[in-house]
């Protein structure tokens, strides 16, 4: 099994609808992130955890919410998806700021 | 606002080039510095995670320098292959623990 699962792998949905996205870990890690990627542009933060009650917007937070379920499983959420909410997302997790990133196979979402 | 730059966009070598990239970052409040290789269809995997003004990284070909003190870092692969062929990615760790990623450089190896 992976150490960082999303699901789904790929979604395709239309303009209005709450679509989530799962993210769970085996690595025992108190940190996780949601990034997005667009062509052209860097992995951009969504939403970070540190631990289960810890929960911080990223750079690009706004039209998203998260929940942190467990140590093991962060998810995230398009309340009411919009087109330009069309990504390559990737969870992520990290022992601590000087370790790197391992991170999940990516969930592709199209918005129609 | 944090900001990483990373030169060049892409490149194109042949088999057996030496290579390098450019990741510039902010030189103040500064924490980590992570390199990543990003193969297509694939999750970005780590290389290095660089903590220290001067540190150096090797991992078989490719490795990694930091300078915190001018921000930046070089990425350098020695005798490229067409399986390096990827995005490199750089990451910028602040002392508020907030982690911001470069556009990466694209690197194609031919044969």
């Amino acid at each position: 099994d992976a150490d960082v699962t999303q699901t789904p792998r790929n979604r395709i949905t239309k303009t209005g609808k709450r679509i989530m996205l799962e993210c769970s870990q085996t690595k025992g890690h108190d940190r996780m992130y949601w990034y997005r990627q667009d062509p052209g542009l860097g992995l951009r933060l969504i939403y970070y955890s540190f631990d289960v009650k810890d929960i911080n917007k990223g750079e690009i937070s706004d039209g998203y919410s998260v929940s942190r379920q467990a140590q093991a499983k962060f998810s995230l959420s398009l309340e009411s998806a919009i087109p330009n909410q069309t990504a390559l997302y990737f969870c992520a997790t990290s022992e601590g700021a000087n370790y790197g990133y391992t991170f999940g196979s990516g969930t592709r979402l199209t918005v129609v | 606002i944090l900001n990483v730059e990373q030169s060049p966009q892409s490149l194109h070598v042949q088999e057996g080039d030496s290579t390098n990239f450019t990741c510039s970052f902010p030189s103040s409040n500064f924490y980590a510095l992570h390199w990543y290789r990003w193969e297509t269809a694939k999750s970005p995997e780590a290389l290095f995670v660089m903590t220290l003004n001067g540190d150096e990284k090797k991992k078989g070909r490719i490795s990694a320098t930091l300078n915190t003190k001018e921000g930046y870092s070089y990425l350098y692969i020695k005798g490229s292959q067409p399986e390096d062929s990827a995005t490199y990615l750089c990451a910028f760790t602040s002392g508020g623990f907030k982690t911001i990623f470069g556009a990466g450089t694209r690197l194609f190896v031919k044969a």
